[in-house]
């Protein structure tokens, strides 16, 4: 059982060139969401969908953007990077309300 | 505003010393505290869901508690592979499935 698979594990950009991270999950989950960690800050909410065609803004959205097409897989675009958005980016999928999230393994991206 | 504060930032312990993390929360509408481990290099891995205060879990050495303000993950007679940051996150009212995370307790348990 896979659970939730992040591609790329890691990736560095130069500042204005746009890249996806793939997010998909195999659990079914209809609940998917985009996170960033940075040092000191704790996981912050990017992104989420609470299913197929349905997407809606977290607490950082700026920069990003994402699109559900189907329950399984769930991309993050940064549309121009920025030296700002370098941070471990983490997706992760629930079952439903009150349900655990469970995440990938991340994505470490650097923007130079 | 609605908060998620822990504390320690982070805690060093010798094997064997038992210790208690904590997590305060500043929310209306609680539906769910869930405790996370995370390790280097690796996504946070879920642990505890408690749901009302009085309640509690257990796993292993590890043991979650919950009042109206905060919960506890208390460690009893850690060993050196327990050494992880320690996140939790709160599901509210107002967030519908969304969770706001702590910045989390970074333990390290020395042989």
């Amino acid at each position: 059982n896979a659970g939730v698979t992040q591609t790329p594990k890691f990736q560095v950009l130069k500042t204005g060139q746009s890249m996806t991270l793939q997010c998909a999950q195999d659990m079914n989950h209809e609940y998917m969401s985009w996170y960033r960690q940075d040092p000191g800050m704790g996981l912050r909410l990017i992104h989420y969908s609470v299913g197929a065609g349905i997407t809606d803004q977290g607490e950082v959205p700026n920069g990003y953007n994402v699109s559900r097409s189907t329950t399984e897989d769930f991309p993050l675009r940064l549309l121009s990077a920025a030296p700002s958005q370098t941070s471990v980016y983490f997706c992760a999928s629930s079952s439903g309300l009150k349900r655990p999230q469970h995440f990938g393994d991340g994505t470490r991206l650097s923007i130079l | 505003e609605d908060q998620v504060t822990q504390s320690p930032e982070a805690l060093r312990l010798q094997e064997g010393e038992s210790s208690s993390l904590n997590c305060s929360y500043t929310v209306s509408g609680l539906r769910g505290l869930f405790w996370y481990r995370q390790d280097p290099g690796k996504g946070p891995e879920f642990l505890f869901t408690l749901y009302s205060a009085g309640e509690e879990k257990e796993k292993e050495r590890l043991k979650a508690t919950l009042t109206k303000k905060e919960s506890f993950l208390h460690i009893t007679a850690p060993k050196p592979e327990d050494s992880a940051t320690y996140l939790c996150a709160v599901q509210a009212a107002n967030y519908g499935q969304n969770f706001v995370f702590g910045p989390g307790t970074r333990l390290s348990v020395l042989p």
